[in-house]
């Protein structure tokens, strides 16, 4: 592994249903991030992690949740998916949390909830 | 207003041309800026950090304005393979990365 890993690739969804996309890396970043990208609305925040075990509320957070039981992964759960969930999801992560700190992205998440 | 605003083109510009975008802020206390390219249907990746006294790669001219909070990427001698969407981001605290909305770029032969 190189980088960022995502998974899937992309899924279709049936609304009500629960869905965890899985991220990654093996760079030893302490800092993880969750975004989604919509059209017209640019990358947004859903959560983040500056450390394995601690996570937080970025600008979008409703409907989902994760989790960083170590440093490699950072899960991103749907409890239960709705039709506004639909978008694509970009894991990332920068070595340290500090406002100057490059993010690398992985290869993203196409979601579909219909 | 947006926090981050770039006007999304498309900029159509013809091979060896030069090309500006800017790209303006709301936050006055931002504290780091980045260009990002993004290819269509992949990830975004960085470009270049932005400094205040401006900083080059090659081709690329990065530069930025506090006083009237704008970031600006100049691009010469444009090549077909720098066709690809252009995301200005700030950052105004930690976890606080703000995107804009990105500018498309269109080299043609």
């Amino acid at each position: 592994i190189a980088g960022i890993t995502q998974a899937p690739t992309s899924q279709i969804l049936a609304a009500g249903r629960r869905m965890t996309l899985r991220c990654t890396q093996d760079m030893r970043h302490n800092a993880m991030y969750w975004y989604r990208q919509d059209l017209g609305l640019g990358l947004r925040l859903i959560h983040y992690s500056n450390t394995a075990g601690t996570t937080g509320k970025g600008e979008v957070p409703d409907g989902y949740s994760v989790s960083r039981a170590n440093t490699d992964d950072f899960p991103l759960t749907l409890a239960s998916a709705v039709p506004s969930q639909t978008s694509v999801y970009f894991c990332a992560s920068s070595e340290l949390a500090g406002v100057s700190d490059t993010q690398y992205f992985g290869p993203g998440t196409r979601l579909t909830v219909l | 207003r947006k926090e981050v605003e770039q006007d999304p083109g498309p900029f159509n510009v013809p091979e060896g041309a030069t090309v500006a975008f800017n790209c303006t802020y709301s936050n006055s206390a931002s504290q780091s800026f980045f260009w990002y390219r993004q290819d269509c249907r992949k990830e975004p990746k960085l470009l270049m950090s932005v400094y205040s006294s401006g900083n080059e790669d090659g081709r690329f001219t990065a530069q930025l304005n506090r006083a009237s909070q704008y970031i600006s990427l100049l691009i010469r001698d444009s090549k077909l393979s720098d066709s690809a969407t252009y995301l200005c981001v700030v950052n105004g605290g930690t976890y606080k990365y703000i995107f804009g909305t990105g500018t498309r770029l269109k080299v043609l032969a």
